[in-house]
């Protein structure tokens, strides 16, 4: 299996503009999950997917960032009118082949997001 | 948010030496995993437990789920340099839509040749 990617690695913006980011999980993986992560912290929950129903989300997705995953495959996190706060990395992963019963989550590299 | 509660902060080592790095927690957990993350990169799994008590072993990790359920413990067998990294454990609950992990602070490992 090829790992879960993520696109952009990094993305520099100025205050007020709207980024999307995008995740392609393990291949038939039909969990997954974002999570932001700021320095110094772990890496803290956002929301979560099971195939293209978005099952969970955190208090901290406030009503600028969207999620979708129209197809239960890739997702794409969206942050609309961006603040300098939401500077931070962007983690993705993604978890359970069905059949197997396994529950691991396995991350992508990230998307390090600047706001300036 | 919530975070677990993971000890110590750093350590600063010699090349060869164990290292032991533990993670508590208020609540319990059903599942139990430990990450390891190098800089500008996303978290590496590196072992995953799924029974209170169990003690699993992959290369020179070994870590153990806690009879409690609140705590697990990662050791470090004989250290070397790319050992040097942070390292995460994370809880999940499981069930029903409880798949989200809970991650501690982490712990900064630093090797010296």
């Amino acid at each position: 299996d090829t790992g879960v990617s993520q696109d952009p690695r990094h993305k520099i913006t100025k205050r007020g503009q709207n980024v999307t980011f995008r995740c392609d999980p393990i291949s038939e993986h039909n969990r997954l999950y974002w999570y932001r992560q700021t320095l110094g912290q772990g890496p803290e929950f956002l929301t979560y997917f099971q195939n293209e129903a978005q099952l969970e989300k955190s208090r901290l997705l406030s009503d600028r960032f969207s999620a979708e995953r129209p197809k239960g495959s890739f997702s794409t996190l969206e942050i609309q009118r961006t603040e300098q706060g939401d500077s931070a990395m962007y983690l993705c992963a993604s978890s359970f082949k069905p059949g197997q019963g396994m529950y691991e989550q396995f991350f992508g590299p990230g998307t390090r997001l600047t706001v300036l | 948010g919530q975070q677990l509660n993971q000890s110590p902060q750093s350590m600063f080592i010699q090349e060869g030496e164990d290292v032991s790095m533990n993670c508590t927690s208020s609540s319990i957990f059903n599942t139990w995993l430990w990450y390891k993350q190098d800089p500008g990169e996303g978290p590496v799994l590196l072992i995953a437990l799924y029974k209170a008590g169990e003690l699993t072993s992959n290369g020179r990790l070994t870590a153990q789920f806690g009879i409690t359920r609140k705590d697990s413990f990662l050791n470090i067998s004989a250290s070397i340099p790319s050992d040097v990294g942070i390292y995460f454990c994370a809880g999940q609950l499981g069930g029903g839509s409880n798949y989200k992990l809970t991650f501690g602070k982490g712990t900064l490992l630093t090797v010296n040749p």
